[in-house]
């Protein structure tokens, strides 16, 4: 079973639209991210939560929210979808402790907003 | 933001050949990096990682290079496999790991 899951897998939306992307991850780490990947700009931050209580705007949150709803689950929204929010979007895990922080990345939510 | 680039966006090598992916990174205080790869339609997966207290790490046939006098991290993958076809990450960190600043890819391809 993955340790890290999106859903859904792919979305085609129209402009205006309030569209959630879940994740949720079974390996009991604080830490979640959310990116977004388009091609030749990598991936880039969104927002970060290290705890249930704990949200943080990464590079890119504007036009985004999200919801730490529970230390498994991690939401993010656009509350009214535009065309250059069309990308990739991936839900990371990371266990936070020193040592290896390694981030665990989901399968990607494919976006598309018309 | 921090800088983190690649020299080369795409690379082509032959099978059995060694393979050398480069990243340059613009922050001095970064102090921690990791090099992940990204096959088609899946998440980012962790390859190795290097703390800048080292200067080398080796894993199972991949070797991380830090050059932290020119900001400048390497990848180097031996006897090159067609499974290694991917695009390849670098990304770092500074100090309590909070974010991760990655770089734009470098395409791999391995020719049979």
């Amino acid at each position: 079973d993955a340790d890290v899951t999106q859903t859904p897998r792919n979305r085609i939306t129209k402009t205006g639209k309030r569209i959630m992307l879940e994740c949720s991850q079974t390996k009991g780490h604080d830490r979640m991210y959310w990116y977004r990947q388009d091609p030749g700009l990598g991936l880039r931050l969104i927002y970060y939560s290290f705890d249930v209580k704990d949200i943080n705007k990464g590079e890119i949150s504007d036009g985004y929210s999200v919801s730490r709803q529970a230390q498994a689950k991690f939401s993010l929204s656009l509350e009214s979808a535009i065309p250059n929010q069309t990308a990739l979007y991936f839900c990371a895990t990371c266990r936070g402790t020193s040592g290896r922080n390694e981030q665990f990345f989901g399968p990607g939510t494919r976006l598309t907003v018309l | 933001g921090e800088s983190v680039g690649l020299h080369l966006p795409t690379l082509s090598v032959q099978e059995g050949d060694n393979s050398i992916i480069n990243c340059a990174y613009s922050n001095s205080a970064s102090d921690y990096f990791i090099w992940y790869k990204q096959e088609s339609g899946k998440g980012p997966q962790f390859i190795i990682d290097i703390r800048s207290n080292m200067d080398k790490r080796q894993g199972q046939r991949v070797t991380v290079l830090l050059n932290k006098t020119v900001k400048h991290l390497s990848l180097q993958i031996a006897a090159t496999q067609p499974g290694d076809s991917a695009v390849y990450f670098c990304a770092e960190n500074m100090n309590t790991g909070n974010q991760f600043y990655f770089g734009t890819g470098t395409s791999l391809t391995v020719i049979p």
